[in-house]
Formats: structure tokens, C-alpha cells, sequence
């Protein structure tokens, strides 16, 4: 089934260090995986994006690690910097072919 | 350039008073989808849309419709909005099982 994030945890973390999201994912038939970022009052922003036959993927200051095992998702961001603040949400694809449905969010505030 | 356009960004309807919001892309994808999200969740898949296949996801109420007219519109009907469907609602296009989503920046109902 989905997975609707409340009362969403929050990440602080000091600027330049690095950060890392968790997700735990609930249909282990999926085989894609994608990241977002959202600002307030916005929408999700693509990030970066894995498929199930890989367990790293590396993008400019990002990196998403899967582990299928244990349904184990996770973004790691290099040198956080205030702009990222936002709130992440992990979303998987396969399934049902194009129902793309969201995990819990986490919320990541950057303090300077 | 706006790739998914949601209009109009904020919405004000009254109580039982049918309302339309709307989306436009530029992508030519062949998947739409419909979000609603509410405050501090994840976004909450309605409906998505294959081409002209509609997939309605079970848990949508039956006050919540979608119109696929051709490939770059998509329409949320809200046959008699009640307070409890004040949310961000969110288009968002895929190129299909492969792909990502991207999202437009949503509409912001409010139910008076």
C-alpha cells in the first residue's frame, strides 16, 4: 500500500557537512526509485533517480543508495548547504508500470 | 520554461460549489497523474492517466474526477468540494514505466 508521511521527522544538520535521508519502501516489486525535493509552497523537484539493478548512484553533491534486501532507500547530500533545505521524499515506480507512489517525507533544515 | 503548468495556482471555492483545476505540459509524456497533499504529508496519488487510459487509484472518492481531453491537458474535477479537500493538489507527467515524473507547482485550494 502507499505510505503517507505525517507529523514528517526532521534532519538538522550543520552547513557543510553532510546529510543522509532515509526511506523505507513498502512494495518490494518496485524497480525504480526517485528522490524529490520540496520547497514551501512548491512542487516535488526531480533530484535523482535509481533502478533496481543498481545499488549506487552518484549526481552532482548526491548520492541514492538502494538496498532491496531490507527495502532500504537512502540520499546522501555532500556539503549541505542552506539551499537545500526542504523536505525529501523518496517515490517508487514498478509495480503497476506508471503508478508512481511517495514514501514518508523528512524534512532537512541547514543551520549556518 | 514551465515544462507542467498547473492553473490557477490558488483556488478559492465554496462548500459544495463544483470546481476545475487544471494542467498543461509541454513534454509530450504520455502519463499524467493527479496529486493531492496535504499539510506536512506526501503527496497522494488520485488518478493517473495512460495515454486516454484513466487508472483511478481505489481509495479516491467518487467526488473527485479527471478529464483527459488530448495529450497535453488534464483536468481535476471537484464535483462538491467539502472542507475536508483543502490541499495542494499536484499534476505531475512521465514518460511512462521508465521515467520519472515531473511535477507542475500545484494548485492551492481553498474550501470556504
Amino acid at each position: 500500500g502507499e505510505s503517507v508521511g505525517l507529523h514528517l521527522p526532521t534532519l538538522s544538520v550543520q552547513e557543510g557537512d553532510n546529510s543522509i535521508i532515509n526511506c523505507a519502501y513498502s512494495n518490494s516489486a518496485s524497480d525504480y526509485f526517485i528522490w524529490y525535493k520540496q520547497e514551501s509552497g512548491k512542487g516535488p523537484q526531480f533530484i535523482i533517480d535509481i533502478r533496481s539493478n543498481m545499488d549506487k548512484r552518484q549526481g552532482q553533491r548526491v548520492t541514492v543508495l538502494l538496498n532491496k534486501t531490507v527495502k532500504h532507500l537512502s540520499l546522501q547530500i555532500a556539503a549541505t548547504q542552506p539551499g537545500d533545505s526542504a523536505v525529501y521524499f523518496c517515490a517508487e515506480k514498478g509495480e503497476y508500470g506508471n503508478k508512481l507512489v511517495f514514501g514518508a517525507g523528512t524534512i532537512l533544515r541547514v543551520k549556518s | 520554461d514551465a515544462m507542467v503548468i498547473q492553473n490557477p495556482r490558488y483556488q478559492v471555492t465554496q462548500f459544495g460549489k463544483p470546481v476545475t483545476l487544471s494542467c498543461s505540459q509541454t513534454l509530450n509524456h504520455n502519463v499524467m497523474y493527479w496529486y493531492q497533499q496535504k499539510s506536512s504529508q506526501a503527496p497522494k496519488l488520485l488518478f493517473h492517466y495512460y495515454d486516454k487510459d484513466f487508472n483511478n487509484e481505489a481509495d479516491t472518492p467518487d467526488n473527485f474526477q479527471s478529464r483527459r481531453p488530448n495529450t497535453s491537458f488534464c483536468f481535476l474535477d471537484i464535483r462538491s468540494p467539502g472542507l475536508g479537500d483543502a490541499a495542494m493538489y499536484l499534476c505531475a507527467t512521465s514518460r511512462g514505466p521508465e521515467g520519472g515524473a515531473f511535477f507542475g507547482q500545484g494548485t492551492r485550494l481553498t474550501v470556504v
